[in-house]
């Protein structure tokens, strides 16, 4: 079945402890991103990829690195996680750069405390 | 900076009421403009992507079209199961810096009645 994964699909840390909150798709596609999702504030790009070893920063990248060292994964680290980092986050992956339609995975809760 | 609107945040319709959804854009360099449809705990699913102004695309009861500043969503004959929070964003041309960049609206969350 063609998918994109997320794992954790929920976690809870504290304050300054690193965390890799992991993306993966199994349809060979070049594009990948992912977006957080706040009350109020909609869905916000956090990092986007065009291909391997090609990453560049969204509109709220602070606070998080990324890598695209395979085709198919797309981590996100979070080196020292700050309360308001609290969020929904999703990962996304498409055939090909915008415009082309994406495929989002099922969600990552994380709640920093 | 570019900015997307959506409108209004929440509607209540009956159902087989017809009504639109509104996402407006300021953004230069339209390259596309997608919707999305989100269900409550779950990842958006793609509905439509449109490309330039005077552009409909329909599937089942909706219908999107877009023209140089917005882009309507028209739901004809809503049912419950419609019922969902509908999401525009909006990608810039290729010559810009930010191609790879997706600006999302805030979303409408629909809500539809039996």
């Amino acid at each position: 079945e063609a998918q994109v994964t997320q794992n954790p699909r929920y976690l809870i840390t504290v304050t300054g402890k690193k965390l890799t909150v992991t993306c993966s798709q199994n349809m060979n596609h070049e594009y990948m991103s992912w977006y957080r999702q706040d009350p109020g504030l909609g869905l916000r790009q956090i990092y986007y990829s065009m291909n391997v070893e090609v990453t560049d920063k969204g509109d709220v990248p602070e606070g998080y690195k990324v890598s695209r060292k395979e085709k198919r994964n797309f981590p996100l680290i979070l080196e020292s996680p700050s309360p308001n980092q609290t969020s929904l986050y999703f990962c996304a992956s498409s055939p090909r750069q915008p415009p082309y339609e994406q495929y989002f995975g099922p969600g990552t809760r994380l709640t920093v405390t | 900076e570019d900015q997307v609107t959506q409108s209004p945040e929440a509607l209540r319709l009956q159902e087989g009421e017809s009504s639109s959804l509104n996402c407006s854009y300021t953004v230069s360099g339209l390259r596309g403009l997608f919707w999305y449809r989100q269900d409550p705990g779950k990842g958006p699913e793609f509905l439509f992507t449109l490309y330039s102004a005077g552009e409909e695309k329909e599937k089942e009861r909706l219908k999107a079209t877009l023209t140089k500043k917005e882009s309507f969503l028209h739901i004809t004959a809503p049912k419950p199961e419609d019922s969902a929070t509908y999401l525009c964003a909006v990608t810039l041309n290729a010559g810009g810096t930010s191609y790879g960049k997706l600006t999302f609206g805030q979303g409408t969350i629909l809500t539809v009645h039996p």
